[in-house]
């Protein structure tokens, strides 16, 4: 399996609270990506980076803002919490082959 | 918006037999992959096969293979001799190659897989 974790794994929030997500890798990759997953939807692409401190939105990206400062991790930052934000997080990594790997997710509940 | 569509919200086989799940796409690019992503309960995202669209081959993995037609924007996934393992969430999704797509990902809505004994 590739080397990634997310950190916390679990969180409970209140609304107007913010909220960082963290996503470590040990591969190397220069790709990473943040997605949601939420019931009828699939995962959908929230953020994602293509190098140190090369970054880019992705289709729902409004209420959120990442960081990229080292090769390794990957951080997602909810500004002030909604509960429209409760939600599973994964992150990704890939290299040039396209082939994405996911970390085990993080679920998120804003009350 | 360039989509991907899983018209089977669920299926099911009996352990043993055959099942095709369905997956169309809709995209303007002549270069791109296509991919099946199983999501068992662990959650845990896991890639099961992927195609190139400029190979005509259709990929093959162990009991996974793929029916890929490109001019009908098709995807489907056949799994054989189903398995109590295989039972999960199964998730299409499509990766623009090239440029500055990034290898992004666009995800169907996913097809619930259930396997009886």
């Amino acid at each position: 399996d590739a080397g990634i974790t997310q950190s916390p794994r679990h969180k409970v929030t209140e609304t107007g609270t913010p909220v960082t997500l963290r996503c470590h890798q040990t591969e190397n990759h220069r790709y990473m990506y943040w997605y949601r997953q939420d019931p009828g939807h699939g995962l959908r692409l929230i953020h994602y980076s293509y190098g140190v401190k090369d970054t880019d939105k992705g289709e729902v990206s409004d209420g959120y803002s990442v960081s990229r400062s080292k090769t390794e991790d990957f951080l997602l930052t909810l500004e002030s919490a909604t509960s429209s934000q409760t939600s599973v997080y994964f992150c990704a990594i890939s290299d040039r082959s396209y082939e994405q790997y996911f970390g085990p997710g993080t679920r998120l509940t804003v009350t | 918006a360039q989509t991907v569509t899983q018209s089977q919200p669920e299926m099911s086989v009996q352990e043993a037999e055959t099942v095709t799940l369905s997956c169309t796409y809709d995209t303007s690019e002549s270069d791109y992959y296509l991919f099946w992503y199983k999501q068992p309960p662990s959650r845990q995202m896991i890639l099961v096969i992927r195609q190139e669209a400029y190979k005509q081959q259709n990929a093959t993995e162990n009991r996974f293979s793929v029916n890929f037609q490109k001019a009908a924007k098709s995807f489907s996934l056949k799994i054989s001799d189903s398995q109590l393992g295989d039972a999960a969430m199964y998730f299409c999704a499509r990766a623009n190659a090239g440029g500055t797509s990034y290898g992004k990902l666009t995800f169907g809505q996913g097809t619930i897989l259930t396997v009886h004994p």
